[in-house]
């Protein structure tokens, strides 16, 4: 079965730049999706289709997908953006998710 | 705006079967460009998908849990309904609902309930 690998946790800085990979046997040929779960709320979609934000998702949400890897970034980072970040790509109609990276920002 | 809310009871003996219910308002699940789908989250652990359900009535399962798991519809109440059988202390979990944007093949969950916590126990 397919599989998505990402790092268990990461931190950042205040106003710094982050970015949070999630890897797969040629993950770029398919398209991924990034979540943000924070405590005690349920997921919400800030990336879709490798690149795309849906409405109300900030612009320093981005994201990329090449080779084995997709990479979801955040620019500026803000307190507010501490969470759980769980990438999720799709393998012959069944969904796939990461293990969730923990993001910490000090 | 489209909601999502998942309903059913909060403790299930082991070995007997998980019932939830996921009730649409704001827009119809008889829609080609969505799909509905289940995912359920172990406590302090990450998420994973259980399957979903087209408009047309196809269904799509998690393989490791295909053998316990049956997803329907009724689109005269606008509900997706869950049944997962023989379950196990492993199926404790939160149990979400979950609309897949899919217009030509299935995209992002755009749109989840608040889902509900469901522990097996006797």
């Amino acid at each position: 079965s397919y599989e998505l690998t990402q790092p268990p946790s990461v931190s950042v800085s205040p106003g710094q730049t982050v970015s949070i990979t999630c890897s797969g046997d040629k993950l770029g040929d398919r398209f991924a999706s990034w979540y943000q779960q924070k405590s005690g709320q349920s997921p919400v979609l800030v990336i879709s289709q490798d690149t795309k934000r849906p409405s109300g998702i900030p612009e320093r949400f981005s994201g990329s997908n090449s080779g084995n890897t997709a990479t979801l970034t955040i620019s500026g980072t803000q307190a507010m953006d501490e969470a759980d970040y769980y990438c999720q790509a799709w393998d012959r109609l069944t969904a796939v998710f990461g293990g969730g990276t923990k993001l910490t920002v000090l | 705006q489209v909601q999502l809310q998942e309903s059913g009871p909060g403790l299930v003996k082991p070995s007997q079967t998980l019932s939830l219910t996921c009730t649409v308002s704001g827009g119809s699940i008889n829609n080609g460009d969505y799909y509905w789908s289940w995912v359920r989250q172990p406590p302090g652990k990450g998420l994973e998908w259980i399957g979903c359900i087209y408009y047309t009535g196809s269904t799509f399962y998690n393989p490791s849990l295909k053998s316990r798991i049956s997803i329907s519809s009724d689109t005269s109440k606008n509900q997706i309904s869950l049944r997962l059988t023989s379950v196990t202390a492993a199926d404790t979990a939160v149990y979400y609902c979950a609309r897949v944007y899919a217009v030509t093949s299935p995209e992002g969950l755009d749109m989840w309930g608040q889902g509900t916590m469901v522990t097996v126990s006797s």
